[in-house]
C-alpha cells in the first residue's frame, strides 16, 4: 500500500529539547516536503527536497532543518524547539514524472506541542 | 509567487443541499494544477479533486465538482447532496512548475441535519 508515514503522531516537548519528526515514503518518490498548519493560515511549506541530497527552503524554514540522505526518508529536525513551533506538521511526497506528479501523498500529520 | 485565497472562513449547509466553496488563485506559471483537500477533525488530509490548467473540462469526482474559470483565476468546489460526514475543513491548493503546493487558509463546512 502506498503511504507516507510520520512519527511521532503526537508529541509534547519542552523548549530547547531537540527533536526529530521522521517521514518515510514507500513509493520511490523524488519530491518530498514538510508543511506546518496553523489556524487561519492554512498549510505553509517549511522545506522541500527534489531528490537525494537536494533540499531547499520553503516559506517558513526558520528554526527547522532537514536532510535527505536516502530517497525514502525526509526527517524534520527542530534543533531548539520554541513554543511558536507548536503546530500540526505534515510530510508529503510525489513523483516528478508527468501526470503522476498530480497525485500528492500526505502523511497523517504530527501534532507537536512545545511548552 | 503563488497565492491562494479562500474568502469564506466558515459555512453552514443543510443536509442534502449543495454548497459551493470559493477559491481564487494568482500565478504567473502557464502550467499549474489545482487541488481540493478535505480535513476532518481527526486531522488527516484527504484528496478530493484535481484540475489541470490545460484541462478542457471541469473535473468531477462523485459528489465533488470543480468549477474552473481560468480567465477569472477561480477554482470553486461544489459539493452536491451534502452529508453529515462532509463537515470538515476544506483547503484549496495550487501547484506550479516548481512543484511547490500552496494552500489557502481553508473553509470550515458544517452540515446541519
Amino acid at each position: 500500500e502506498a503511504q507516507v508515514t510520520q512519527n511521532p503522531r503526537y508529541l509534547i516537548t519542552v523548549t530547547g529539547k531537540k527533536l526529530t519528526v521522521t517521514c518515510s515514503q514507500n513509493m520511490n518518490h523524488e519530491y518530498m516536503s514538510w508543511y506546518r498548519q496553523d489556524p487561519g493560515l492554512g498549510l505553509r511549506q517549511i522545506y522541500y527536497s527534489m531528490n537525494v541530497e537536494v533540499t531547499d527552503k520553503g516559506d517558513v524554514p526558520e528554526g527547522y532543518k532537514v536532510s535527505r540522505k536516502e530517497k525514502r526518508n525526509f526527517p524534520l529536525i527542530l534543533e531548539s524547539p520554541s513554543p511558536n513551533q507548536t503546530s500540526l506538521y505534515f510530510c508529503a511526497s510525489s513523483s516528478l514524472a508527468g501526470r503522476s506528479g498530480n497525485t500528492i501523498y500526505f502523511g497523517e500529520g504530527s501534532w507537536l506541542t512545545v511548552v | 509567487a503563488q497565492k491562494i485565497t479562500q474568502t469564506q472562513p466558515g459555512m453552514f449547509v443543510q443536509e442534502k443541499e449543495a454548497v459551493t466553496l470559493d477559491c481564487t488563485y494568482d500565478t504567473s506559471d502557464p502550467s499549474y494544477g489545482l487541488f481540493w483537500y478535505k480535513q476532518p477533525s481527526s486531522g488527516e488530509m484527504i484528496f478530493l479533486i484535481y484540475q489541470g490548467s490545460y484541462d478542457q473540462q471541469n473535473a468531477t469526482e462523485g459528489r465533488y465538482s470543480l468549477n474552473f474559470q481560468k480567465a477569472r483565476k477561480s477554482a470553486n468546489l461544489v459539493i452536491s447532496a451534502s452529508q453529515l460526514g462532509d463537515s470538515a475543513m476544506y483547503f484549496c491548493a495550487m501547484r506550479g512548475r516548481d512543484y511547490k503546493l500552496s494552500f489557502g487558509a481553508g473553509t470550515t463546512v458544517t452540515v446541519r441535519a
